[in-house]
């Protein structure tokens, strides 16, 4: 199991604001890093999954950055809603998903 | 494609009783996922399955525990006899690939909500 380490644990923003937070993991026996969304009351969905050094995705106003040799990971949230409010979860894999204990997002309108 | 189903959604057992979950995966995907989460400890692996074959149960608790994995479309997690503090949602995700790019991502069933009195 790998340590995987989010911060902070919560955070509130206005709406309209944009927001981001850290993933951190370690950077060695690294293959992948996920992130999830989980709402209240569902299941975690996938958000990205990112490999490369450097890599960048982007999914409406929500992007993610990936450092592999410094061992981080930033989510973006850009002009939040009200509907982003969830907890986002990383996971680190090396065969299989370390979870992190993840961000909750609270956005007021 | 109905996305993983997990039954039941709720089961509320007396301890000592024995409970049993069960979930089928995504049509296709050869990997199987049991995770338990709980306040204190969050989202925990508990076992895996590659192809039916389980290949990692290290997170199983003890050996109350137990897994199985009798074909590609259906598994289930077994508690016997049942705690108190097994109580938690317990979530089965599948994934198309066990290893390689962006098929690692795994998709989460809506999860059973246990209670043990």
């Amino acid at each position: 199991i790998l340590n995987v380490e989010q911060s902070p644990q919560s955070l509130h923003v206005q709406e309209g604001d944009s927001t981001n937070f850290t993933c951190s993991f370690p950077s060695s026996n690294f293959y992948a890093l996920h992130w999830y969304r989980w709402e209240t009351a569902k299941s975690p969905e996938a958000l990205f999954v990112m490999t490369l050094n450097g890599d960048e995705k982007k999914k409406g106003r929500i992007s993610a950055t990936l450092n592999t040799k410094e061992g981080y990971s930033y989510l973006y949230i850009k002009g939040s809603q009200p509907e982003d409010s969830a907890t986002y979860l990383c996971a680190a894999n090396d065969y299989k998903l370390s979870f992190g204990a993840g961000t909750t997002v609270t956005v007021r309108a | 494609d109905a996305g993983v189903i997990q039954s039941p959604r709720h089961e509320v057992t007396e301890m000592g009783q024995e409970v049993t979950l069960r979930c089928k995966p995504i049509s296709g995907h050869n990997s199987l996922f049991w995770y338990r989460q709980t306040m204190m400890r969050g989202l925990e692996l508990l076992i895996y399955f590659n192809n039916n074959v389980p290949i990692d149960d290290s997170g199983m608790p003890e050996d109350r525990f137990s897994a199985k994995m009798p074909n590609a479309s259906f598994s289930t997690l077994k508690i016997q006899p049942s705690e108190p503090r097994d109580s938690a949602v317990y979530f089965c995700a599948s994934s198309p690939s066990l290893a390689g790019g962006d098929y690692n991502e795994q998709f989460f069933g809506p999860g059973t909500r246990l209670t043990v009195l």
